[in-house]
């Protein structure tokens, strides 16, 4: 299977900060990834897919980098509706994985 | 829009099997696989298996089989999972999903 370690686990940001989310898959994944934000209680809403393809209707802020194994999310003005876990998903190869998830806070 | 609504929330006890629906509406059912994941604190997302609703083939993760079962009834654009011989670690929210779009979640409590 493949792996993937997300990084970091947590994070706070200042209204307006500029941060990143890292994934990296144990091989290639091809731009297979996308990236899923969940807020509590709620189902996960992709925000990203094909690694930099920006989903309709999220914001611009969301940006979505990387090839090969190193892949990365990036919010550019952090706003409070932002706060919530954030996990990628590797598509390139069954079974399916996803990352263990990074939980944002706003600080 | 899509549009995935899954059954209500089930308290089952071990050693038996609990069916979750998936009814999908705003897009046609056969043209887009249908995945169903795992979700608990412990061990995050776990991707069970996908199911192909126009020919009804599946694929499953290695870890599920013999778990789960995945069917369709294309006539009311309804996905299926049965879990069997369920234990507390099979306590969980589970999702149908496709892509961009996920169900609700349906909360599975295995308990005597």
């Amino acid at each position: 299977d493949i792996q993937m370690t997300q990084s970091p686990a947590s994070l706070s940001a200042s209204l307006g900060e500029t941060i990143s989310i890292e994934c990296r898959a144990s091989e290639d994944i091809y731009s297979n990834l996308a990236w899923y934000q969940q807020k509590s209680g709620k189902s996960p809403q992709l925000l990203i897919y094909a690694a930099n393809r920006l989903q309709d209707g999220v914001p611009s802020r969301f940006s979505g980098s990387g090839s090969g194994t190193q892949y990365s999310l990036k919010i550019s003005g952090m706003q409070p509706e932002d706060e919530g876990d954030y996990f990628c998903l590797q598509g390139s190869k069954f079974p399916l994985t996803f990352g263990s998830g990074t939980k944002l806070e706003i600080k | 829009q899509v549009q995935l609504q899954q059954s209500g929330a089930e308290l089952v006890k071990p050693g038996t099997s609990v069916k979750l629906s998936c009814k999908a509406s705003g897009y046609t059912f056969t043209s887009n696989h249908m995945n169903w994941i795992k979700q608990t604190t412990g061990q995050g997302l776990e991707w069970i298996g996908i199911i192909n609703p126009g020919s009804g083939g599946t694929s499953y993760n290695v870890k599920f089989k013999g778990k789960a079962t995945l069917t369709v009834d294309k006539s009311s654009s309804t996905a299926f999972m049965q879990l069997s011989s369920l234990t507390p670690e099979d306590s969980a929210v589970y999702y149908c999903a496709i892509g961009a779009g996920w169900g609700q979640g349906t909360l599975v409590t295995v308990s005597s």
